[in-house]
């Protein structure tokens, strides 16, 4: 089984500052890893696949970037909707989540 | 736009089967290019894959629920369903219907999700 480790476990920033969120995976799932926002009471919602690809409808301030093991989710400058959890997820084999890294508002 | 919506019992009792059905609409089911899947939430932590199906009937298990697990699809009701056999305690948890997009390696459609609570 891949393992996904995510850091810090929470990230605590003000609207309009830079968040910056790592994932690592015990060995490489290439370019196959996913990130995705879920508020409280809601579904998860995919952001990025294929590690660096917007999901439609997602805004620009969104990014994603890595390969191999380690992976990283910008989000350039924090709106108000963007303080929730965020998991990455890989389907190299099967399929795994991380562990989720909450962003709140400081 | 396609949308999925679980629908089942809330509420199982220790050693029995677990069952939720997930409703597709908006869209076939039977489309190819699409895997269609559970996942499961335990309350206040991660997200964990259960199995997924195709269209055609072929499966895949999360190797830790293999033994009791089952999920089926029934394309005349754009339908497909979980079975999770000897519950426990352990297996409360929020569960998600979701669409795996072959094209994204990702899940971009979630049902809203059902809780379901094992208990006697």
């Amino acid at each position: 089984e891949i393992v996904l480790t995510q850091s810090p476990a929470t990230l605590s920033l003000s609207p309009g500052e830079r968040a910056t969120l790592s994932c690592r995976a015990s060995q490489s799932v290439s370019s196959y890893l996913a990130w995705y926002q879920q508020k409280p009471g809601q579904a998860p919602r995919l952001l990025i696949y294929d590690a660096s690809n917007r999901a439609t409808g997602i805004p620009a301030r969104f990014s994603g970037s890595g390969s191999g093991t380690d992976f990283t989710l910008t989000i350039s400058s924090l709106e108000p909707e963007d303080f929730a959890v965020y998991y990455c997820q890989q389907r190299s084999n099967w399929f795994t989540f991380g562990p989720g890294t909450k962003v709140d508002i400081k | 736009q396609v949308q999925l919506q679980e629908s089942g019992p809330g509420l199982v009792k220790p050693s029995q089967t677990l069952s939720l059905t997930c409703t597709v609409s908006g869209g076939s089911i039977s489309s190819g290019g699409y895997y269609w899947s559970w996942i499961r939430q335990h309350p206040g932590k991660g997200l964990e894959w259960i199995g997924y199906i195709y269209y055609s009937g072929s499966t895949y298990y999360n190797p830790s629920l293999k033994s009791r697990v089952t999920i089926s699809v029934d394309t005349s009701k754009n339908q497909f369903s979980l079975k999770l056999s000897s519950v426990t305690a352990a297996d409360t948890a929020v569960y998600y219907c979701a669409r795996d997009d072959y094209d994204y390696d990702a899940f971009d459609i979630w049902g809203q999700g059902t809780m379901v609570t094992v208990s006697s």
